[in-house]
């Protein structure tokens, strides 16, 4: 592995079903983020973690869960997926609060 | 409430000169980043400014003035490969990035 990874790469998921979107670094880095990328919106922010064992909202956090049980996995649940959670999802990570965060590949999510 | 403004789109001729600009109002504030994002791609680094004034790298130039809220992006000779999203972000009091929508650069030979 070399930098961030996400898997899927693309999905289509029908609503009322529960998808789990990995996220995977090798830079050791400290913190995470999860983004949602919407046409004509900026980049909005789901969920993070500044460490391994933490998390916190970020502007856009309902219908979402994370968990950070380690350094490398930060994994972001849809519990019951709806039609507005339709996007493009990156996964980024920085090894500082003010450092610049490297984004993975993301994964492009269709709820029908 | 916090607002970053950045134009839609934008066209430049290769070999030319372009300048991105942002404002933003944000609470509190920790520096301005500027990403490049190619269609169907990842958002990638390109500068940080914390402090006001000019930040030269290549040729790309990034500037800042923290009383007018207010930074751009320079483009120097550009390229057809510099045909992409330029995102302006800023950093707020909780170290979080306020993302503007992105400036679509267009490259015409």
């Amino acid at each position: 592995i070399a930098g961030i990874t996400q898997a899927p790469t693309s999905q289509i998921l029908a609503a009322g079903r529960r998808m789990t979107l990995r996220c995977t670094q090798d830079m050791r880095h400290n913190a995470m983020y999860w983004y949602r990328q919407d046409l004509g919106l900026g980049l909005r922010l789901i969920h993070y973690s500044n460490t391994a064992g933490t998390t916190g909202k970020g502007e856009v956090p309902d219908g979402y869960s994370v968990s950070r049980a380690n350094t490398d996995d930060f994994p972001l649940t849809l519990a019951s997926a709806v039609p507005s959670q339709t996007s493009v999802y990156f996964c980024a990570s920085s090894s500082g609060a003010t450092t610049e965060q490297f984004f993975g590949p993301g994964t492009r999510l269709t709820v029908l | 409430g916090q607002n970053i403004d950045q134009p839609t789109e934008m066209t430049a001729t290769e070999g030319a000169i372009v300048q991105i600009n942002c404002t933003y109002q944000t609470s509190g504030f920790n520096g301005l980043f500027w990403y490049q994002q190619h269609a169907g791609e990842a958002p990638t680094f390109l500068s940080y400014n914390v402090l006001d004034g000019l930040e030269e790298k290549g040729r790309f130039s990034s500037f800042l003035s923290r009383s007018k809220g207010y930074s751009y992006l320079l483009l120097k000779e550009l390229q057809m490969k510099d045909s992409a999203s330029y995102l302006c972000a800023t950093m707020d009091s909780n170290y979080q990035l306020i993302w503007g929508a992105g400036t679509k650069l267009i490259i015409k030979p």
